[in-house]
């Protein structure tokens, strides 16, 4: 069964602070992983598809790596705009079938 | 820009009523996408449609189904309403080869 475990819970930064999310998996045959923000009360943002281990993608002062077990969501120097809830997601072999973590909720304070 | 509009951002139905939560996109997208989001949960996948009048279930379809009657829009339908269906429910639509596109959810309470 695909798993996705997403650490910290919670995460305080200062604005400027830079620091890093966790998103670990297990899934049988990756086909993809998926960074996400989320505002409150509102639906989720696209922001990332990594493939393979190795693969890195940047946005602004956010940067996705991968790993065979793991993905880290660096953010560089926050802003207060950065704070939101960003989710990870696995797809494995089925159908556009991806499986969510619970999530990291970041507040970043000027 | 992909527009997933999803028809009530806040609704309040009572026990054993039936409910219908509407989704429309706007992208001539193939696949549509209902979850659920529950604290401490993540999100969950109740039911997916690849195609007109084709439906395929999810994680959690329990108390559920869907209708596909047009390509551009996807109902969820609570057959008969109950408390534990209290939650944020996201319609989702994509292509084969594009990441999922959310609607901002409805926040659906069962009293």
């Amino acid at each position: 069964e695909d798993q996705v475990t997403q650490s910290p819970e919670a995460l305080r930064l200062q604005e400027g602070e830079s620091s890093s999310l966790n998103c670990s998996y297990t899934v049988s045959g990756l086909r993809g992983l998926f960074w996400y923000r989320q505002d409150p009360g509102k639906g989720p943002e696209f922001l990332f598809t990594l493939y393979s281990a190795g693969e890195e993608k940047e946005k602004e002062r956010l940067k996705a790596t991968l790993t065979k077990k793991e993905s880290f969501l660096h953010i560089t120097a926050p802003k207060p705009e950065d704070s939101a809830t960003y989710l990870c997601a696995v797809q494995g072999g089925g159908f556009q079938k991806l499986v969510f973590g619970t999530g990291t909720r970041l507040l970043v304070s000027p | 820009d992909v527009k997933v509009t999803q028809s009530s951002r806040y609704l309040v139905k009572r026990t054993g009523e039936k409910v219908f939560l509407e989704c429309v996109q706007d992208m001539d997208h193939e696949n549509m996408f209902w979850y659920r989001q529950d604290p401490g949960l993540g999100l969950r996948l109740i039911y997916f449609s690849y195609d007109v009048k084709m439906k395929e279930k999810g994680d959690i379809p329990e108390g559920y189904s869907v209708s596909r009657e047009k390509k551009e829009r996807f109902s969820l339908i609570l057959e008969s309403a109950s408390t534990n269906q209290t939650s944020m429910y996201l319609c989702a639509t994509s292509t084969p080869n594009s990441p999922l596109h959310f609607g901002n959810g409805t926040r659906l309470t069962v009293t």
